[in-house]
């Protein structure tokens, strides 16, 4: 167990829905990020929040959208999905982005799309 | 952030050594180097990261040379758990409060019996 807990581990919605992924970052972690991985795109990065703001966006696609919470939780909303959209979705925390140290990710959120 | 430049796949036999190689030429006086495993669909772990000294902790080695231009992982003695794709990853540091970790197609290793 990591520390980040990322929920629902699976989801399996039609094209079209709206989905909504969980993420609660590690103890004293004040920075969350949005990774999404599908088999031929690798790791791509989507944004991270520090303390409840936007600091960083990726290729992040305006019908995704995220938020970070005053308990630091973290959702990232997919909508209008598409076949396409279906990848892992993992999120990662951090103390103090900007310093040393590495990040912590969860185990992902395995997301299908019909 | 710098660009990194990884062997797509590596074999190892169990027991031996893991030296993974990662070429970082461009990387900055700021940038620190880091690595990171996915094994099979699980979250990235972080490993070990460095700036310009070698670096030891209970999962690996880091090299890095004296020019900062490369670096080896080093996994001393390799087991069949130890078979996962690893990242190496340059990322600058003192950025304030924005980051993120631009991940690559890293190496795959395998390790055998």
């Amino acid at each position: 167990d990591s520390g980040v807990t990322q929920t629902p581990k699976h989801l399996i919605t039609a094209t079209g829905q709206r989905v909504t992924l969980r993420c609660s970052p590690r103890s004293g972690d004040l920075s969350v990020y949005w990774y999404q991985q599908s088999l031929d795109q690798g790791l791509q990065f989507l944004i991270q929040y520090y303390n409840g703001e936007e600091r960083a966006k990726g290729n992040i696609l305006e019908r995704f959208s995220a938020q970070q919470f005053p308990d630091l939780h973290s959702e990232l909303n997919l909508s209008s999905l598409e076949l396409g959209d279906s990848a892992l979705y993992f999120c990662a925390s951090s103390v103090n982005p900007g310093q040393g140290g590495g990040y912590t990710f969860g185990s992902g959120t395995r997301l299908t799309v019909v | 952030d710098a660009k990194t430049t990884q062997p797509p796949s590596m074999d190892c036999a169990e027991g031996r050594a893991a030296n993974l190689p990662c070429n970082h030429s461009t990387i900055s006086g700021n940038e620190y180097v880091y690595w990171y495993r996915q094994i099979h669909s699980q979250g990235p772990q972080y490993i070990i990261h460095g700036l310009k000294n070698n670096e030891t902790n209970e999962m690996a080695s880091l090299i890095i040379t004296e020019d900062r231009k490369s670096s080896t992982l080093i996994l001393p003695h390799a087991t069949l758990r130890d078979t996962a794709v690893y990242y190496c990853i340059v990322r600058a540091i003192n950025t304030g409060t924005a980051s993120k970790l631009t991940f690559g197609t890293g190496t795959r290793l395998q390790v055998t019996l």
